[in-house]
């Protein structure tokens, strides 16, 4: 089935730092969503990257979605320890309209003071 | 408040017994997935419900069962409780038509002593 791997597992860096997580699908996607989840929290949808190549930004961060569409980045730029969390990628397989999505394990950043 | 509701937030019980948990979906939204969350296992795929009607199904043990009601609610029964079984348990719901983010409920912490 469907595998997103995600990397690194986890991040620690110093406030005002940059950040960047990886994600990787054994499949194309048909679109790809990233979550942010805050400790003892769920879950919270932060965006969808539909196209190939795509560029979102929203403020600090940065997300690219593959050419291929089968792996993603988040970028962080300067980051604040409001930003710590764990930090998912999810994926939706090809031609599915109502599919699940499939979670890669997350990164975990801690961002140091 | 995130429109997705899950009762109850924590639950205590024993080996071998059965649990029922809640998910009461936003407003509008027809479909609902259900997640386990452990330490070691990140986000896994259960169970998705659309409109009534199970859609997709992941590894969800023969012991666990889920169904979804006429008002869309859903509930997920888990019996014959193992140890392995203690995890967070998220319902997500997601509006219909479109490849839209899910919306998180804050789940259940199940506890199996």
């Amino acid at each position: 089935g469907q595998q997103v791997m995600q990397i690194p597992q986890y991040q620690h860096v110093q406030e005002g730092e940059d950040f960047t997580t990886y994600c990787n699908s054994s499949t194309t996607l048909s679109n790809i969503q990233w979550y942010k989840q805050r400790p003892g929290g769920h879950p919270v949808f932060l965006i969808q990257l539909v196209k190939s190549g795509e560029v979102k930004k929203q403020k600090r961060l940065t997300f690219q979605f593959g050419e291929a569409k089968k792996n993603s980045s988040l970028h962080i730029t300067a980051t604040q320890t409001t930003d710590v969390g764990t930090y998912f990628c999810a994926g939706l397989g090809g031609g599915t309209s109502y599919g699940k999505l499939t979670f890669g394990q997350g990164t975990i950043l801690t961002v140091h003071p | 408040d995130s429109g997705v509701t899950q009762t109850p937030k924590h639950l205590i019980t024993a080996t071998g017994q059965r649990v029922t948990l809640r998910c009461s979906p936003r407003s509008g939204d027809l479909s609902v997935y259900w997640y386990q969350q452990s330490l070691d296992q990140g986000l896994q795929f259960l169970i998705q419900y659309y409109n009534g009607e199970e859609r997709a199904k992941g590894n969800i043990l023969e012991r666990f069962s889920a169904q979804q009601f006429p008002d869309l609610h859903s509930e997920l029964n888990l019996s014959s409780l193992e140890l392995g079984d203690s995890a967070l348990y998220f319902c997500a719901s997601s509006a219909p038509g479109q490849r839209a983010g899910y919306t998180f409920g804050s789940g259940t912490r199940l506890t199996v002593v």
